[in-house]
Formats: C-alpha cells, structure tokens, sequence
C-alpha cells in the first residue's frame, strides 16, 4: 500500500509553454502534498506545501504565480510549471502525507527539461 | 533552508567494505528517516528512526541516532556495487504531523567490484 504516482514521468517542452504535473495517492487519502525540486547533483528542496481544498503554501523563492498547485482532491495534486525557461529544468518530486503520522510517501519524480 | 548535513560529501569504497555516513541537523525532529537515490531515479525508503530510539538495524543497514548532538549514522555493512547511489537524511519538525521532510544535501556512494 502506500503508493503515490507521477505523471508524466518525463517531459520536454519549449521555453514559453506550460507543463501540468499530476501525483496520485493511488491506496490513501493524503490531506496533504508536498512538491519539491532537485536539481543534478543536489539535494530535494522544498517547493510548496499542498493541502485538499485550500491554497498552497510556498517556500521563500518559489513563485507562486509560476508554479501553480492545485489540490482539488484528497488523491490529487498538480504542479503546473508556466512560461518555462531552460532554468526551470529539473526533477520535480511529490509526496503524500495523510497527516495522521509523519510517514510521507514519494512518487517516483519527474524529470523535466525546457528547451 | 536545508537541515540536514550529510558528510562526507562523496565515498568511494571497494565491495565488501562497510561505509559510514553521518548526517547533523538543527532543530527538534520526531523522526530522521534515511533514503536512496539512484542516478536520475526517484527516492526509495531505506529507514526511519524515532526520536526516542538510539539504533536501529534492518538487513545490512545500522542506523543510530544521537538527539543531543543532534547526528545520526547510517552504516552499510558488506557494501554491494548495487549499493552505489545517493543517499540522504531527512528530518520532519518534532510535534507537526503532516509537515514537509527537510533534506540533507546527501551522500554520493561508489561502490566498485
């Protein structure tokens, strides 16, 4: 049990488009989502914080208005990265929480590049 | 801002041969849980420790976990060239359940045959 999905598990796009991440909660209700990002050869950071139903929660430096989280549902997040740039290249991961213990289960990450 | 410090930064070691990885933090934890990471791969979960425990063991992993100084250790025991991969801390905030994991910059692990 206990397993979160990403999709896709890769993308290329252009410099200017948008990119819509999905992460599931395939067996559980997850109150909670977390995004973060890591770039090669460096650790996970922090993006945002999701909780069903509300607005998220950004980390210092994140823009809110550029990476937008929708958690519509308690089995469903999206990260949707907008205007990508060759910057915004990276493995962006999610996890879940069901905010009943500290256990967080992670997707298996996407890896997007923006030429 | 990032937690955890991992050092050393990278390790290369011959198989068979046991590695240590130590890992500080800054502020209370509940938990300190340790992952892999593959080249370009997703996390897997390796371990967790509560922070009510000291040492914790699971196959060829012993993880201990010393609150007052605020470190943990992760030693992997009869290293494998499978083992090679990047390994990270992660520590939560003590009394928020549901609160953002806070990584450690990580363990780069070569393990050669």
């Amino acid at each position: 049990g206990a397993v979160v999905s990403q999709h896709p598990s890769w993308v290329i796009c252009k410099s200017g488009t948008s990119v819509k991440i999905e992460c599931r909660s395939l067996d559980f209700q997850a109150t909670t989502m977390f995004w973060y990002r890591q770039f090669p050869k460096q650790s996970l950071m922090l993006m945002a914080t999701s909780n069903e139903g509300s607005k998220a929660t950004y980390e210092q430096g994140v823009e809110k208005d550029k990476f937008l989280i929708n958690h519509a549902s308690l089995t469903l997040s999206t990260l949707t990265v907008t205007s990508a740039h060759p910057e915004d290249s990276s493995f962006y991961i999610c996890s879940a929480s069901t905010g009943v213990n500290h256990e967080q289960y992670f997707g298996p990450g996407t890896r997007l590049t923006v030429t | 801002s990032q937690q955890g410090e991992e050092d050393p930064q990278a390790l290369s070691i011959q198989e068979g041969e046991n590695a240590t990885m130590n890992c500080s933090y800054k502020t209370s934890i509940n938990n300190l849980q340790w992952y892999r990471q593959n080249s370009g791969r997703g996390l897997v979960h390796l371990i967790l420790i509560r922070s009510n425990e000291r040492e914790k063991h699971s196959g060829r992993l012993r993880v201990t976990l010393d609150t007052s100084k605020k470190s943990s250790s992760l030693l992997i025991t009869a290293s494998r060239a499978a083992d090679t991969a990047s390994y990270f801390c992660a520590t939560d905030l003590a009394n928020q359940a549901g609160t953002a994991l806070i990584f450690g910059k990580g363990t780069t692990l070569s393990v050669s045959s």
